[in-house]
């Protein structure tokens, strides 16, 4: 299958600091999207990205679909500690299948 | 604004029992999945099904089985039960095209 690089694996980050994660494809994607899985829960979309260089904002975070069509990245601005989850990327090429990232740990300390 | 239900919530299953793990979706979807999710891992597709009466097989489908008789309903049916099926599963569905997908709440089971 597809192949998705994630990085950074996890990330300890006090309070109030922004945050950065990136997705890479060896594969041209036509759709980007992240979600953030709480513990115990399903993974729940953040942002959904449709168009090569396509910037999206909801609330704190911003999204961006990169030009080549092989990577993605998510910033989280003025992190809060209920921002604390695993954040996933996914991608999908011309199939029906999404393949995801294996996920950044975000912890949050106060 | 039931969304994605999977049941059961947790399931402990011995080696070589069968099982049915069941998804069903309000929304009206025609796109299915069903994903399993190892430890520190992301979530790799079993099966998936683009409509009623079709289903194709994902990156991981050996050991499992599904059927889409209905829109609403997806279910993922395990027959010999074995220790490396231990794991959280996921159902998720999308309308269709350039749409995203929405998740269930997951079903984690142990095979012991």
């Amino acid at each position: 299958g597809q192949q998705l690089n994630q990085s950074p694996q996890s990330m300890f980050i006090q309070e109030g600091e922004d945050v950065s994660m990136n997705c890479t494809s060896s594969s041209i994607f036509n759709t980007w999207l992240w979600y953030k899985q709480d513990p115990g829960e399903g993974p729940v979309l953040l942002i959904a990205l449709y168009k090569a260089g396509e910037l999206t904002s909801n609330g704190r975070l911003t999204a961006q679909f990169g030009i080549t069509r092989k990577d993605s990245f998510l910033n989280i601005s003025a992190s809060i500690p209920s921002d604390v989850g695993i954040y996933f990327c996914a991608g999908r090429s011309t199939g029906n299948q999404f393949y995801f990232g294996t996920g950044t740990s975000l912890t949050v300390i106060p | 604004n039931a969304g994605v239900t999977q049941t059961p919530k947790f399931r402990i299953l011995k080696i070589g029992q069968s099982m049915t793990l069941q998804c069903t979706q309000d929304m009206n979807h025609n796109y299915m999945y069903w994903y399993r999710q190892d430890p520190g891992m992301g979530l790799k597709l079993i099966y998936y099904s683009v409509g009623a009466g079709i289903t194709d097989k994902g990156e991981v489908p050996n050991g499992y089985n599904v059927s889409r008789s209905t829109t609403e309903d997806f279910p993922l049916r395990l027959e010999l039960a074995a220790p490396s099926q231990t794991s959280v599963y996921f159902c998720a569905s999308k309308r269709g095209g350039n749409t995203e997908a929405f998740f269930g709440q997951g079903t984690r089971l142990t095979v012991v």
